[in-house]
């Protein structure tokens, strides 16, 4: 089965720096890779997504980069702020193999002031 | 306003008591799994569905029980709780969506077996 592994588990940036968090997969099938924040009490929540067929997707602040070579994907966040602060979840699908999601480990990122 | 909810949001009980955690979802989605949730293992799929009267083991189903007798529930059932399964759980909805497989999870329940 799909195998993910994310690092780091630990994060801390201060406002305005940058961050990246890092995650690779085992199955060479997977081709749909999302990154979820979970908030403290809550569920997690997409943010982003990426298929296998395109190397790097933005959104506002927020982008992820893809290489299928190495299946290795990375999650940036620009100019962070206090409210980037959550967990972060990568996680990979094979789209042809139903909805099952394996997720990383998770990476607590804290903004510092 | 679309949503996944679970009930009961915090629970504490003994283990052997047997209990169930309830999630419905108002997305009509088809598919529906339980995840929990432990330090430094992120997110471990429990069981899920893929429609009615269609479930099937994730990757730690050992102790639980599911059903799906209606789209829009999943009950999570814990036959005879024990210690171990002391963690956070979340269940979570998903369809795909012009290549798109969100999954809406609900808010958690946090379980204390003791």
């Amino acid at each position: 089965g799909e195998n993910v592994e994310q690092h780091p588990s630990t994060l801390s940036v201060q406002e305005g720096d940058s961050a990246v968090i890092k995650c690779t997969y085992s199955d060479s099938a997977s081709n749909y890779f999302p990154w979820y924040k979970q908030e403290l009490g809550k569920g997690p929540q997409l943010i982003i997504d990426i298929r296998s067929n395109v190397g790097e997707k933005k959104d506002q602040r927020i982008a992820v980069t893809l290489n299928k070579t190495a299946k290795h994907f990375s999650l940036h966040i620009t100019e962070t702020q206090p409210e980037d602060s959550a967990v972060y979840f990568c996680a990979a699908l094979f789209t042809g193999g139903g909805n099952k999601l394996t997720f990383g480990t998770g990476t607590q990122l804290k903004v510092e002031l | 306003e679309a949503q996944v909810t679970q009930n009961p949001r915090y629970l504490i009980t003994v283990t052997g008591k047997k209990l169930t955690v309830t999630c419905s979802q108002n997305m009509n989605h088809e598919y529906m799994s339980w995840y929990r949730q432990d330090p430094g293992l992120g997110l471990r799929q429990i069981y899920y569905s893929m429609n009615v009267e269609v479930t099937d083991k994730g990757d730690v189903p050992e102790g639980y029980k599911v059903s799906r007798k209606e789209k829009r529930n999943f009950p999570l059932i814990l036959e005879s709780p024990s210690p171990n399964q002391t963690s956070l759980y979340f269940c979570a909805s998903s369809q795909e969506t012009s290549g798109r497989y969100e999954q809406y999870f609900g808010p958690g329940t946090r379980l204390t077996v003791t």
